[in-house]
C-alpha cells in the first residue's frame, strides 16, 4: 500500500489529453514539492516534473504538473505512442521522515 | 554528463548480506545528496534511503522496512555510494537504483540499476 495514491491506469487516443492524479496528505504533498517520473518498459525512471510544476531541460511542454492542497496532477497533452509508460509521483513525507512514491499509473495510448 | 553505474547485485540466501555500490561521474560528488530506490519485479518504486553530503552533515534516513538492516555510506574520495544490506528477506528482492537527489526528494538522474535476488 503506497503512501501516495494514483489510479492504476489511464488511456486515451493519440493527440488527446490524460490527467494522472496523486493523492496524499498534509504530511507529504501539502507541504512539499512534488516530482513526477516516467518509466518506459525495461528502463530506469526519468525525471519529468520537479518542484511540482517545473520541467527539466529536454522535457516537452506537453507535460505539466500542478498541485492543490493534498493532491497533485500530471497532465499530458497531445498524447503520443511514445508516451506509453508507467508514471510515478513522489515527494517527501515530514511525518515518516522519508521519501514516498505513488503506486504508479500505466498510460496506454489507444 | 551525469553517470551513475550500480554494481554488486546477485543471488543471496535469506538472512544473508550483500553490498551494492554506485559509481558516479559528471557532477561534484562531494556536494551531492544521493538516494537508493528499489523496484520489486512487476511492482512500483520504493524509496529505500538517502544520504546527505558531508558538508550538509552526511545524515542518513531510511524507510521503515529496511531501517536497522540496511546502511548507506559514501566514499567521496572514490565518488562511490554504497548500500550494505544485512538480514536480507525474500521481500528485499528488487532492482536497486541509485539516484542523484536535488531538493529534499527530487531524483534528477538515475542509474540503470542492479538486481538483488533473495532466495533459498
Amino acid at each position: 500500500q503506497s503512501v501516495l495514491t494514483q489510479p492504476p491506469s489511464v488511456s486515451a487516443a493519440p493527440g488527446q489529453k490524460v490527467t494522472i492524479s496523486c493523492s496524499g496528505s498534509d504530511s507529504n504533498i501539502e507541504g512539499n514539492y512534488v516530482s513526477w517520473y516516467q518509466q518506459l518498459p525495461g528502463r530506469a525512471p526519468k525525471l519529468l516534473i520537479h518542484n511540482t510544476n517545473k520541467r527539466p531541460s529536454g522535457i516537452p511542454d506537453r507535460f505539466s504538473g500542478s498541485k492543490s492542497g493534498t493532491s497533485a496532477t500530471l497532465t499530458i497533452t497531445g498524447l503520443q505512442t511514445g508516451d506509453e509508460a508507467d508514471y510515478y509521483c513522489g515527494t517527501w513525507d515530514n511525518g515518516l521522515t522519508a521519501g514516498v512514491f505513488g503506486g504508479g499509473t500505466k498510460v496506454t495510448v489507444l | 554528463e551525469v553517470q551513475l553505474v550500480e554494481s554488486g547485485g546477485g543471488l543471496v540466501r535469506p538472512g544473508g548480506s550483500l553490498r551494492v555500490s554506485c559509481a558516479a561521474s559528471g557532477f561534484t560528488f562531494d556536494n551531492a545528496w544521493l538516494t537508493w530506490v528499489r523496484q520489486a519485479p512487476g511492482k512500483g518504486l520504493e524509496w529505500v534511503g538517502r544520504i546527505k553530503s558531508n558538508p550538509d552533515g552526511g545524515t542518513t534516513h531510511y524507510a521503515a522496512p529496511v531501517k536497522d538492516r540496511f546502511t548507506i555510506s559514501r566514499d567521496d574520495s572514490k565518488n562511490t555510494l554504497h548500500l550494505v544490506m544485512t538480514r536480507l528477506k525474500t521481500e528485499d528482492t528488487a532492482v536497486y537504483y541509485c539516484a542523484f537527489t536535488s531538493g529534499v526528494a527530487t531524483f534528477d538522474h538515475w542509474g540503470r540499476g542492479t538486481l538483488v535476488t533473495v532466495s533459498s
